[in-house]
């Protein structure tokens, strides 16, 4: 079972550049996820997809966008990068989202913004 | 609203002593609670979760939780420590219903010879 794929691993941008990290999951679950992992601030939700066809801003959108583009598929849009976005980002998803399920998460894209 | 406090960033044992990593949570009704692992350049992976059966719940790698309501607590332990335990381990709190997971800011387990 491959569970949750994330695309890039690494990537490298210059300030202003575009990017769309890739998402996607194999275990038929309902909801999505897309956080953010900064030393000492723990884990923070960007956006999340509670079922295919919608998006809901988390606690830290901006600069962001994001594509439920099917069940399996929830990709993550920076438009103009910033020095500020560099971070480690990591894709999740579960059953529900309903919390009691726990959530299942990709190994991570590791980005920089220069 | 629900959050969860995550008592030391670092916490330092050695082979073999008794592992304890505290997780305090703030809810206005009762949780689901979780512990997550995160190994170096790797996702998290849950070790165990608190749904309301058992208050004292085992988990993977010989780890353990208690559900303490009267001290809104839910510490993590393990018996023995392994150089293998080495990881950040992250906390996390859901409200019932319809709600997303909060997570602590972690703690970065170091285990000596």
């Amino acid at each position: 079972n491959a569970g949750v794929t994330q695309t890039p691993k690494f990537q490298v941008l210059k300030t202003g550049q575009s990017m769309t990290l890739q998402c996607a999951q194999d275990m038929n679950h309902n909801s999505m996820y897309w956080y953010r992992q900064d030393p000492g601030m723990g884990l923070r939700l960007i956006y999340y997809s509670a079922s295919e066809g919608t998006t809901d801003k988390g606690e830290v959108p901006n600069g962001y966008n994001v594509s439920r583009l099917n069940k399996r598929e929830f990709s993550l849009r920076l438009e103009s990068a910033a020095p500020s976005q560099t971070s480690v980002y990591f894709c999740a998803s579960s059953e529900q989202l309903t919390g009691s399920y726990g959530y299942t998460f990709g190994s991570g894209t590791r980005l920089t913004v220069v | 609203a629900q959050s969860v406090t995550q008592l030391g960033s670092h916490v330092s044992v050695s082979e073999g002593a008794l592992v304890l990593l505290r997780c305090n949570y703030s809810s206005s009704v009762p949780p689901y609670l979780f512990w997550y692992v995160q190994y170096p350049n790797q996702g998290l992976q849950l070790l165990l979760k608190y749904t309301s059966a058992a208050t004292l719940v085992k988990g993977i790698n010989g780890f353990e939780a208690e559900f303490k309501k009267s001290e809104t607590s839910f510490h993590l332990t393990k018996p023995s420590a392994h150089m293998s335990d080495a990881a950040e381990y992250f906390c996390a709190v859901s409200e019932r219903g319809f709600q997303k997971l909060v997570f602590g800011t972690g703690t970065r387990l170091l285990v000596s010879p």
